[in-house]
């Protein structure tokens, strides 16, 4: 199962942009990139998921570079509602490794006012 | 969209007791669950992979003794924590993935999880 690192932590203020990397140096061919949001005392919710190139849907993007070996997450005009701890998770696409993902530390996103 | 369910949502529990916590699919048929551990300020910790008619797989360290696990139809799980004690205390967080093809790729919906508190 491929590694991820990501920042231990990040501020941001309301209304702004905020981008978070993740690197996975060693994904797979076949594995997909998720963003998960988890707030405390929640379980983790999805957020994209992407496998190459850009993904944008209603709460995000996701930025994923030719060699994969990364991906940012970005959080348009943020608030104070999108404080939370980020995760970023590498898995196999059709399930050959039962869908099995490893969580690493997550990003904890603290939104200031 | 696929939910997740988990009962109950915390519990607390008397050292050397058991007790039993379900995952719920609701809007879906799951072949495979996950079930996680997460304990205060730390990221989630897989402890196994459940199996629809089968026996659940285990993550390296995770005693299949203490933490039994069913599966018994596509969109019931169960967690056994047997004989807990304070150091099982934590908040225990199921998963499920839709049958493949519905969305593609490795998306998991997550429970709300279960907060464990072993006196």
């Amino acid at each position: 199962l491929a590694k991820t690192t990501q920042p231990i932590s990040m501020d941001s203020y309301e209304g702004q942009e905020v981008n978070i990397t993740c690197s996975h140096n060693n994904i797979a061919t076949n594995d997909y990139i998720t963003w998960y949001q988890q707030f405390p005392s929640q379980g983790p919710r999805f957020i994209i998921q992407g496998y190459k190139t850009k993904v944008t849907n209603e709460v995000a993007s996701l930025f994923i570079p030719a060699d994969r070996k990364s991906s940012t997450l970005s959080l348009p005009r943020v608030s104070l509602s999108d404080t939370a701890v980020y995760y970023c998770l590498v898995g196999d696409k059709d399930g050959t490794n039962a869908g099995k993902s490893t969580f690493g530390d997550g990003t904890t996103l603290t939104v200031k006012p | 969209g696929a939910v997740v369910s988990q009962h109950p949502s915390r519990v607390i529990c008397k050292s050397g007791t058991s007790v039993k916590i379900e995952c719920r699919s609701l809007d879906f048929q799951a072949t495979t669950m996950f079930w996680y551990r997460q304990f205060p300020k730390q990221s989630l910790m897989l402890m196994a992979t459940s199996n629809e008619g089968s026996k659940a797989t285990y993550e390296q360290g995770v005693e299949k003794d203490k933490f039994l696990i069913n599966h018994a139809s596509l969109t019931l799980s169960t967690l056994t924590v047997t004989s807990a004690h304070p150091e099982d205390s934590s908040f225990y967080i199921c998963s499920a993935r839709p049958p493949s093809g519905r969305k593609g790729g490795n998306e998991q919906f997550f429970g709300p999880g279960t907060r464990l508190t072993v006196l």
